[in-house]
């Protein structure tokens, strides 16, 4: 199977919080990573997480690692229209290199 | 400080031709990593330098090529273009590679007739 994974498509009204999903296989992966999208964009990077920890917070991100389980997730408070894009979960695997590994990507859309 | 810049942002070949792409990382970023993205198969790593030396490769055939220069300027070569060549092709830089966050460029559009 893929080696990372997430759900295609979440569909929130905004103000409304959005949790998106990914799950991972690597246990020796390091740093996990959140990256968004906009239509004809390059990569944003949001947020990334160390493996060795919980929860990260950022503003209106909220990062929760469950390593038990390899499952990441990224929580958007109070979503706003401009916070519709696609979300890449990436993870870097292995020993020494940045190599990483992104799932196909999740579509977040925001209606008013 | 500048972010990671590719050049040209749009490209359209044809069939059988090469094509030449360039990135310039984040100044004080030594590491360069080329990734492409289609619909069908996301996002894929091609390769990594560092130093002028490529580190890591992912699963290309050797029509995909690389080198990057003493100022850490990278440039990526595809030779005898397929169609399914046409893709986002995104830089990313990192201060030294290892396991450090990467930044991306905007993308170079290839569309291969």
């Amino acid at each position: 199977g893929e080696d990372v994974e997430q759900s295609l498509f979440l569909s929130v009204r905004e103000g409304d919080s959005s949790v998106i999903n990914c799950t991972y296989t690597d246990s020796s992966s390091t740093y996990l990573y959140w990256y968004k999208q906009e239509p004809g964009a390059g990569l944003q990077l949001l947020t990334y997480i160390f493996s060795n920890m919980d929860m990260k917070q950022d503003q209106r991100l909220t990062v929760l690692l469950n390593k038990k389980d390899k499952h990441l997730s990224l929580r958007i408070a109070d979503t706003q229209t401009g916070d519709s894009a696609i979300y890449f979960c990436a993870e870097s695997k292995g020993s020494g290199y940045s190599t990483l590994t992104f799932g196909k990507g999740t579509m977040l859309l925001v209606s008013p | 400080k500048a972010g990671v810049t590719q050049t040209p942002r749009y490209l359209i070949k044809t069939r059988g031709q090469q094509v030449t792409l360039s990135c310039s990382p984040i100044s004080g970023h030594r590491s360069v990593s080329w990734y492409q993205q289609t619909p069908g198969q996301g996002l894929q790593f091609l390769f990594e330098y560092f130093s002028e030396t490529q580190r890591n490769k992912g699963n290309f055939p050797g029509r995909f090529s690389g080198r990057q220069f003493s100022n850490s300027r990278s440039e990526m070569n595809v030779s005898t273009l397929e169609l399914g060549d046409s893709a986002l092709y995104l830089c990313a830089s990192s201060l030294a590679g290892t396991k450090e966050t990467q930044y991306f460029g905007p993308g170079t559009r290839l569309l291969v007739l």
